[in-house]
Formats: C-alpha cells, sequence, structure tokens
C-alpha cells in the first residue's frame, strides 16, 4: 500500500475555476501536511503547511485537512494558466521523515 | 537568504562509474534530505540527516549509495557502482527542524549511459 495517494491526472479546469486536489495518507500517527508546485524541470517549492483538522487559506489556496479520515486536500481558486503545474502531497511521519506523493498534473486552459 | 545549493545541475555518466552530489542547506538548517525523483513521479527519501546524525535512511540502496554530513552542514551523497536505473535527479532539500516545510535545491540531473 502506498503511504501517499494522490490522482496522477491530469486535472484539466477552466481559467477561473476552482482546482481540486485531492490526497490520503496511511500513516495515522502523521503530524505535518504540504502541498508543493513543481514546474516542469523545476524544483519543488512550498505553497501550504497545515498541521490541524480544518481548513487554512493563503490567498486563492486553501488546504483541508481530516485527521480522521487520513484525507488532504488543497482547493485552487480562480485558477490561472500559471497555475499549471505539478502538485504534490507531502506527509511526515512519527520521525519526521517526509513522504511525497506521485503528484497531480493540473492544467489551467485559457 | 541564500537558497540550498547543489553541485553539479548535471552529470553524465557511464555505468558502473562512481558519481558525487554536493549539497549546502540554507543558513541554521538543522535537517538536511536527500531524495531521488525520476521523471514522472514524486520525490522519494533517500536520507534523512538532523545536523550530522541519521534519522532515516530505510529507502537508501546501501549496497550502492551512501551519504554523508560529517559536520552537520554540508553533505555529499556519492553512488558507486552506478546502474541504468539510477538516471534521475537528486534532489536535496533543508528545513530548521524535521517537521517544518522543506526548502528545495535545483537538483542534479543525473544521466547513466
Amino acid at each position: 500500500q502506498k503511504e501517499v495517494e494522490q490522482n496522477s491526472g491530469p486535472l484539466s479546469v477552466p481559467e477561473g475555476a476552482i482546482a481540486s486536489l485531492n490526497c490520503t495518507y496511511s500513516d495515522r500517527g502523521s503530524q505535518s501536511f504540504f502541498w508543493y508546485r513543481q514546474y516542469s524541470g523545476k524544483s519543488p517549492e512550498l505553497i501550504m503547511s497545515i498541521y490541524s483538522n480544518g481548513d487554512k487559506e493563503d490567498g486563492r489556496f486553501t488546504a483541508q485537512l481530516n485527521k480522521a479520515s487520513q484525507y488532504v486536500s488543497l482547493l485552487i481558486r480562480d485558477s490561472q494558466p500559471s497555475d499549471s503545474a505539478t502538485y504534490l502531497c507531502a506527509v511526515t511521519g512519527n520521525n519526521n521523515d517526509m513522504r511525497f506523493g506521485a503528484g497531480t498534473r493540473l492544467t489551467v486552459k485559457p | 537568504e541564500a537558497g540550498v545549493a547543489q553541485s553539479p545541475r548535471y552529470k553524465i555518466i557511464e555505468k558502473r562509474q562512481s558519481v558525487a552530489f554536493w549539497c549546502n542547506p540554507i543558513s541554521g538548517h538543522a535537517t538536511l534530505y536527500w531524495y531521488q525523483q525520476i521523471l514522472g513521479q514524486g520525490p522519494k527519501l533517500l536520507i534523512q540527516f538532523q545536523n550530522n546524525g541519521v534519522v532515516d535512511d530505510s529507502q537508501l540502496p546501501k549496497d550502492r549509495f551512501s551519504a554523508e554530513r560529517l559536520k552537520g552542514v554540508d553533505s555529499t551523497l556519492k553512488i558507486q557502482p552506478a546502474k541504468l536505473e539510477d538516471s534521475a535527479v537528486y534532489l536535496c532539500a533543508s528545513s530548521l527542524v524535521g517537521s517544518q516545510p522543506q526548502h528545495f535545491g535545483d537538483g542534479t540531473r543525473l544521466s547513466i549511459l
């Protein structure tokens, strides 16, 4: 069983729409949750971090965490073509060891 | 604030040769990570250091890969001998402590011929 699972996509949304990215994880002891964006040929860059159940908003981005369901999601409002990238979900375990999902490729069409 | 520095950016070697990568984390960051990212996949953690001690190396192929962080600052990852399946981008990242967000370097793209 994969530790961190994401739909590989591609996910395609029109410009201005809401993009919804989902992630599930297997380790119930996980404490920290992150969303990274990775453009083709570039390194991952942090978008959001979330540590407790509920929603966390930062500009057009909202991260949602539900530890009971072992589920974390990222919503991107008013999607822009520049948001087209691969979005990586990352989860830390009890040893603070980081595990990444395979990523979801998002395409925002003008 | 200077970011995570990695070198070289690109490396091409033949199989069975050896190769080494260098990483200098952000100043003050105690935790350093090495990842392998194969095209189309998420980063795979190879080894995690807390200062100069190893926290996790469960996914490091220890028969051919080695890493060290002797003074708790910069780090070296070595592959010897390289196999074709080692072709990937090797990413170094650092964080203040293990539970905090990581900052990534630009990576080293390794091609094995």
